[in-house]
């Protein structure tokens, strides 16, 4: 039980485009997602906290208009990057909390941008 | 968010021996965590420590939440090569908040 699964595993995209990322509980109704990027050889760092049916809460210095966030279902959450540019290139990671239990992380969505 | 004081930053050791690494933090958390991540993937929860002093094991690994509340360790007894990736220790304040987490430790098995 506690599957998270993230849609696409990769994307590469040019500089300008949108890019979306799909972060979904399959076996688990989840009240919190939570979305964290990953640069290579870091640790993994928090953006936002997205509650179901509520907009989502960003971390100091994450662009909310650049980085959109919908929860619209307890199962599926998305991050949309917006006009990607080349230091947007990540590990993007989201992981999903059914009420007040544990987290459990998606595989990761490695985004390259050209 | 805050991030976590997590040693040694890499460990390169020879298969069956024992491996130990730390976490501390500047302020109190009511939950440690340690995860393991392999490349390409997301972490994968190893161990969850709920309360202060309080020792888990889950195999071969064993975890404790430091009795101040500001540390934590997690020890691999006779490693294996698929011991192989990084580790992370997370900190929660409270349960349902969001996870603070270290800088990993990279660990290495050599056969």
């Amino acid at each position: 039980g506690a599957v998270v699964s993230q849609h696409p595993s990769w994307v590469i995209c040019k500089s300008g485009t949108s890019v979306k990322i799909e972060c979904r509980s399959l076996d688990f109704q989840a009240t919190t997602m939570f979305w964290y990027r990953q640069f290579p050889k870091q640790s993994l760092m928090l953006m936002a906290t997205s509650n179901e049916g509520s907009k989502a809460t960003y971390e100091q210095g994450v662009e909310k208009d650049k980085f959109l966030i919908n929860h619209a279902s307890l199962t599926l959450s998305t991050l949309t990057v917006t006009s990607a540019h080349p230091e947007d290139s990540s590990f993007y990671i989201c992981s999903a909390r059914a009420g007040v239990g544990e987290q459990y992380f998606g595989p990761g969505t490695r985004l390259t941008v050209t | 968010g805050q991030q976590l004081n997590q040693s040694p930053q890499s460990m390169f050791i020879q298969e069956g021996e024992d491996v130990s690494m730390n976490c501390t933090s500047s302020s109190i958390f009511n939950t440690w965590l340690w995860y393991k991540q392999e490349p390409g993937e997301g972490p994968v929860l190893l161990i969850a420590l709920y309360k202060a002093g309080e020792l888990t094991s889950n195999g071969r690994l064993t975890a404790q939440f430091g009795i101040t509340r500001k540390d934590s360790f997690l020890n691999i007894s006779a490693s294996i090569p698929s011991d192989v990736g990084i580790y992370f220790c997370a900190g929660q304040h409270n349960s349902g908040y969001a996870l603070n987490f270290g800088k990993g430790t990279s660990l290495l098995v050599t056969p």
